[in-house]
């Protein structure tokens, strides 16, 4: 079975640039998630996603970032303007209903903003 | 505030003795509890989970409990092998909420 599929695996950009993340779920999972994991705040969640409509977005650090996801199988998270202090590894994860449920995440964007 | 704690420093074994890691948190009424694992490079990795109504739950090495009364899960690998090297996360899900709240994880090392 194919798992949740990010790309790019890696991104490095100039500040102000704009940089779009994207995730492909586990097909038939209903839920989807975005994390940032840095060493200074570990794994936080961002925003997520039930049935393509986003449910809880209080992590977003700002309106620079925005999340969409047009279908069951696609979401973009999108930095614009990006800052260096966006750099970070950006997870998605997605699960089936049911709070037992574990979420299963892709192997991330490691994003540089220099 | 609400914190969730796990120990910072990695935990250093010898190949097949018992890890024990530990997961505090304050100010949370956690329903469910989960463990993952997370390798350098690599998305975590769900290993198991227990709810707020079970005092422990094994799979296979693996072992958690979870006390609601010391807010606290420990999480037990058995005869640890070198491939056990990772690091582990705890997680925090609410009743009413999708939102998982991670622990900083600790880095657990076993030597052959």
């Amino acid at each position: 079975d194919a798992g949740v599929i990010q790309s790019p695996r890696h991104e490095v950009t100039e500040m102000g640039q704009e940089v779009t993340l994207r995730c492909k779920p586990i097909s038939g999972h209903d839920y989807l998630f975005w994390y940032r994991q840095t060493m200074m705040r570990g794994l936080e969640l961002l925003i997520y996603f039930n049935n393509n409509v986003p449910i809880d977005d209080s992590g977003m650090p700002e309106d620079r970032f925005s999340a969409k996801m047009p279908n069951a199988s696609f979401s973009t998270l999108k930095i614009q303007p990006s800052e260096p202090r966006d750099s970070a590894v950006y997870f998605c994860a997605s699960s089936s209903s049911g709070h037992f449920q574990p979420q299963h995440f892709g192997d991330g964007t490691r994003l540089s903003i220099l | 505030s609400q914190k969730i704690e796990q120990n910072s420093e990695a935990l250093n074994i010898q190949e097949g003795k018992t890890a024990t890691l530990t997961c505090n948190y304050t100010n949370y009424s956690p329903a469910y509890l989960q463990w993952y694992r997370q390798d350098p490079g690599r998305g975590p990795v769900f290993l198991l989970l227990i709810r707020e109504n079970e005092k422990e739950k094994r799979k296979e090495r693996l072992k958690v409990t979870f006390d609601t009364t010391l807010k606290q899960s420990l999480f037990h690998i058995t005869a640890s092998q070198p491939a056990d090297s990772a690091t582990y996360l705890c997680a925090l899900l609410m009743d009413s909420s999708y939102k998982l709240i991670f622990g900083s994880g600790t880095r657990l090392l076993v030597r052959p």
